[in-house]
């Protein structure tokens, strides 16, 4: 079983729809989360952080739940450009500072 | 703003051969770290170094060794190259635990 579990998809949404992603982690120690993108054969860029208070970037937003080890992202008013692969990242306590990868999630925004 | 620059974009090896990546962190950045990307998989983590000295060392075979320099550049050197080599190598660089930011990477094929 992988440490960062994804659906892997594909979504696929009209444009200007919302979409929301999940994410589970199997470490309860766990230290510090992440959303990255990763375009086709590009590198992982850095979406967001997300906290445990939940945080909002535009028309991001990322969501934290210690308890369930739970980690969601939603996306409102997708664009054409959101399309990509949404990588779920976690930095385990105690793992230096090695950042753990789920399988990504693809997401395909259509006309 | 300057970014992770990555050398070369593209290597094309033989079996058996061996490749040297390199890897220029961001300015002022400290710590680096090494991924490879298998084609269809996530990220996998490799190695890293802070301050010139390994801090971290995860599924890196041990014909890979690395090395960061005074200048925090950093090498990754592959020996006795097999086909299952030929991925994605991404470097990362942060500032101490800070978030990574991953450089372009080089696409290694082995032949």
């Amino acid at each position: 079983r992988k440490e960062v579990e994804q659906d892997p998809g594909p979504f696929n949404v009209p444009e200007g729809a919302t979409v929301a992603f999940n994410c589970t982690y199997s470490n309860s120690a766990s230290q510090s989360f992440f959303w990255y993108r990763q375009d086709c054969r590009k590198e992982p860029k850095l979406l967001m952080s997300v906290y445990s208070s939940g945080n909002e970037d535009g028309r991001f937003t990322a969501q934290l739940n210690r308890a369930s080890q739970y980690i969601s992202l939603l996306i409102r008013d997708s664009k054409l450009s959101d399309s990509a692969t949404y990588l779920c990242v976690v930095n385990f306590t105690g793992g230096g500072n090695k950042l753990t990868f789920g399988t990504g999630t693809q997401l395909k925004v259509e006309l | 703003a300057a970014g992770v620059i990555q050398s070369p974009r593209h290597l094309i090896k033989e079996k058996r051969e061996t490749a040297t990546l390199k890897c220029y962190p961001i300015p002022r950045h400290d710590t680096v770290y090494w991924y490879q990307q298998g084609p269809g998989q996530d990220p996998q983590f490799l190695i890293s170094f802070y301050e010139k000295m390994q801090s971290d060392k995860g599924s890196i075979p041990d014909r890979f060794s690395a090395q960061q320099f005074s200048d925090y550049h950093s090498e990754l050197n592959m020996s006795s190259l097999e086909l299952g080599d030929s991925a994605l190598y991404f470097c990362a660089s942060s500032r101490n635990t800070d978030t990574q930011y991953f450089g372009p990477g080089t696409r290694l094929t082995v032949l």
